[in-house]
């Protein structure tokens, strides 16, 4: 158990849906990771956020968007679904404090777009 | 750009040692990764290398070389369990962003 924690575990929607997935990082991280994993593509990064701020931009569709809370837990926002966004989304933490910067990775939510 | 290159896919016999090779060319390096990733479940980090040389942590160990842009990954004394997608991944040059680029894994299979 990395002290990750994502909601839910598993989502099924249809195409066009909007869904919403959570992420609560490691007690004490102040950064935040998104990354898409599908079959063909690998894992790729999408966004980081860092104590409220965004601070990269990866692979993220305008369809798509995020933000990071007071408390430091994020929401991905997934809208207008395509079949395509059918993958396993994670988000990891990090301190953003020390040299090593280990990103430890949530369970992962599950998205299935029909 | 960030290109990192593994192996798709290596067969190993339980109680053997097998070497999993990365290599990678980037815009800037801060550091090399390698996460294990069972099926369906999230990466779980095995180990760090930011300078050139050899890192040891119990049954496995990392090696990198800056200036070849290589590492590799060496597990001994194979288990069963030890049959997962093992992922190389290049961190961001240092500044605020602290992303991570990705190889595609190279899944270990371990056989009896």
């Amino acid at each position: 158990d990395s002290g990750v924690t994502q909601t839910p575990k598993h989502l099924i929607t249809a195409t066009g849906q909007r869904v919403t997935l959570r992420c609560s990082p490691r007690s004490g991280d102040l950064s935040v990771y998104w990354y898409q994993q599908s079959l063909d593509q690998g894992l790729q990064f999408l966004i980081q956020y860092y104590n409220g701020e965004e601070r990269a931009k990866g692979n993220i569709l305008e369809r798509f968007s995020a933000q990071q809370f007071p408390d430091l837990h994020s929401e991905l926002n997934l809208s207008s679904l395509e079949l395509g966004d059918s993958a396993l989304y994670f988000c990891a933490s990090s301190a953003s404090g020390g040299p090593t910067e280990t990103q430890y990775f949530g369970p992962g939510t599950r998205l299935l777009v029909l | 750009g960030q290109n990192i290159d593994q192996p798709t896919e290596m067969t190993a016999t339980e109680g053997a040692i097998v070497q999993i090779n990365c290599t990678y060319q980037t815009s800037g390096f801060n550091g090399l990764f390698w996460y294990q990733q069972h099926a369906g479940e999230a990466p779980t980090f095995l180990s760090y290398n930011v300078l050139d040389g050899l890192e040891e942590k119990g049954r496995f160990s990392s090696f990198l070389s800056r200036s070849k842009g290589y590492s590799y990954l060496l597990l001994k004394e194979l288990q069963m369990k030890d049959s997962a997608s093992y992922l190389c991944a290049v961190r961001a040059p240092s500044g605020s962003a602290r992303q991570l680029t990705f190889g595609s894994g190279t899944q270990l299979t371990v056989l009896p």
